[in-house]
């Protein structure tokens, strides 16, 4: 069965770093998603996209973060100066329709120090 | 504020037990999945529904637009059920979504 991709599994920055999370979507899906999960605490969306252009975004998806889908395969999220609060699991999900199924990545886990 | 409450947030049952977990939302909605998230963190897609009743094996999800309600029930509770069930909402666009804190189920054998 098809199946959304991430990569790493694990990344440990510094604080005021770069990172970029990588995810590969399943093949025929045309939408897409980021979730974060800090330790303890609920899953909460991020932003979606569709069409190469961000559809939705919540608060905290401001300007330190970025998608990407710079090739017909992948789907990435830049965080431009990560902070320690940064660090938690980031979830990659996409669906084949807007109203379809999501299937979930098995997450990459970001540690700042 | 939370747009979507869970209950119980914790839940212990004996194997063989028929589990309910509830959902609770406050806002608009095209969908509601229901999501399991195992130990590992993992997450898994096991309802997606917008009215009525769904079946899968084991697992029966139900929805209630009026009253703006959900319930995940498990028949013959397994011990491989264990696992954190997460209540999400998709928003009238499709393409916001608010979760739920989880419930952690925990079945012991």
């Amino acid at each position: 069965e098809p199946e959304v991709t991430q990569t790493p599994s694990h990344q440990v920055t510094q604080m005021g770093q770069e990172v970029i999370l990588r995810c590969v979507p399943i093949s025929n899906h045309l939408y897409f998603y980021w979730y974060r999960q800090i330790l303890g605490q609920k899953v909460e969306f991020l932003v979606s996209f569709y069409n190469n252009e961000i559809s939705e975004k919540s608060e905290i998806f401001d300007d330190q973060f970025s998608v990407e889908r710079p090739d017909g395969s992948n789907f990435t999220l830049k965080i431009r100066s990560t902070k320690l609060e940064d660090s938690a699991m980031y979830f990659c999900a996409s669906s084949g329709g807007r109203g379809g199924p999501l299937h979930f990545g098995n997450g990459t886990r970001l540690t700042v120090t | 504020k939370n747009e979507v409450e869970q209950s119980p947030q914790n839940l212990t049952a004996q194997e063989g037990e028929f589990i309910t977990i509830n959902c609770s939302y406050s806002v608009g909605i095209s969908a509601l999945h229901w999501l399991q998230q195992h130990p590992g963190g993992g997450i898994v897609s096991l309802f997606m529904l917008s009215s009525g009743k769904k079946k899968h094996g084991r697992l029966i999800a139900t929805i209630n637009i009026q009253e703006k309600h959900s319930s995940l029930h498990i028949t013959a509770s397994h011990p491989r059920d264990s696992a954190v069930y997460i209540c999400a909402v998709r928003s009238p666009t499709g393409n916001q979504f608010y979760f739920g804190t989880g419930t952690s189920l925990t079945v012991i054998p």
